[in-house]
């Protein structure tokens, strides 16, 4: 059984270009979520998507979106890149569930490195 | 004041030893509790959850969960160097879905 899988595994990219990202779930996880993660913090979260749908969304700017395809996996795009854009970027898997007990556990890929030059 | 607090670090403790990691949060409504490990250069790796007040135990690991002081605990028995890593803890307003937040996370070393 495949875990997340997140590609590619690093980027050099410079100030205003433009990146995507990919992300595949868990098999039988039908959630992704985006978080960015800066040297020395803890994740922030960027969105949720499910149901092909942005579900929550962080305080991040319009220049990050994204999107959930129909099996489930999940592409995130950063416009007009800037130097603090710079970060391991994370994708982590659920699956949403209204049963008892309740679920919630998010389960992380391996993170795309991204460097702005 | 930050949404989720973790002891500043880092903690050092000796092989064998318990080590404690300790966690507040501000929001009185989340409901799901985390515990994630995160290896130097590497991603995090979900090692406990808890939703209700009171323990859980997983093997050398225990969660603790006090909702009415917004505290959370993780406490690992008999400490190995395997151990060392970046400790984060994560709360959740939902039971079943919904962002994540972190703290910044604690530096955990086990010396030999």
């Amino acid at each position: 059984d495949a875990g997340v899988t997140q590609s590619p595994t690093h980027l050099i990219k410079t100030r205003g270009q433009q990146v995507t990202l990919r992300c595949s779930p868990k098999s039988g996880h039908d959630t992704v979520s985006w978080y960015q993660q800066a040297l020395g913090q803890g994740p922030q979260f960027i969105f949720q998507y499910y149901e092909e749908e942005e579900r929550q969304r962080g305080n991040f700017p319009d220049r990050f979106s994204g999107h959930q395809f129909p099996n489930y996996s999940s592409e995130l795009n950063v416009n007009a890149l800037l130097l603090g854009d710079s970060a391991l970027y994370l994708c982590a898997s659920s699956a949403t569930s209204y049963g008892i007990p309740p679920t919630g556990e998010q389960f992380f890929g391996p993170g795309t490195r991204l460097t702005v030059l | 004041q930050k949404e989720v607090e973790q002891n500043s670090g880092p903690l050092s403790v000796p092989e064998g030893a318990i080590a404690s990691l300790n966690c507040t949060y501000s929001d009185r409504g989340s409901q799901s509790f985390f515990w994630y490990r995160q290896y130097s250069g590497k991603s995090p790796e979900l090692i406990m959850f808890i939703y209700s007040n009171g323990d859980k135990e997983d093997g050398r690991f225990t969660a603790q969960l006090n909702k009415a002081s917004q505290y959370v605990s993780l406490l690992i028995r008999d400490s190995q160097p395997s151990d060392s890593a970046t400790y984060l803890c994560a709360v959740q307003r939902g039971t079943s879905y919904g962002k994540l937040t972190f703290g910044q996370g604690t530096i955990l070393t086990v010396h030999p």
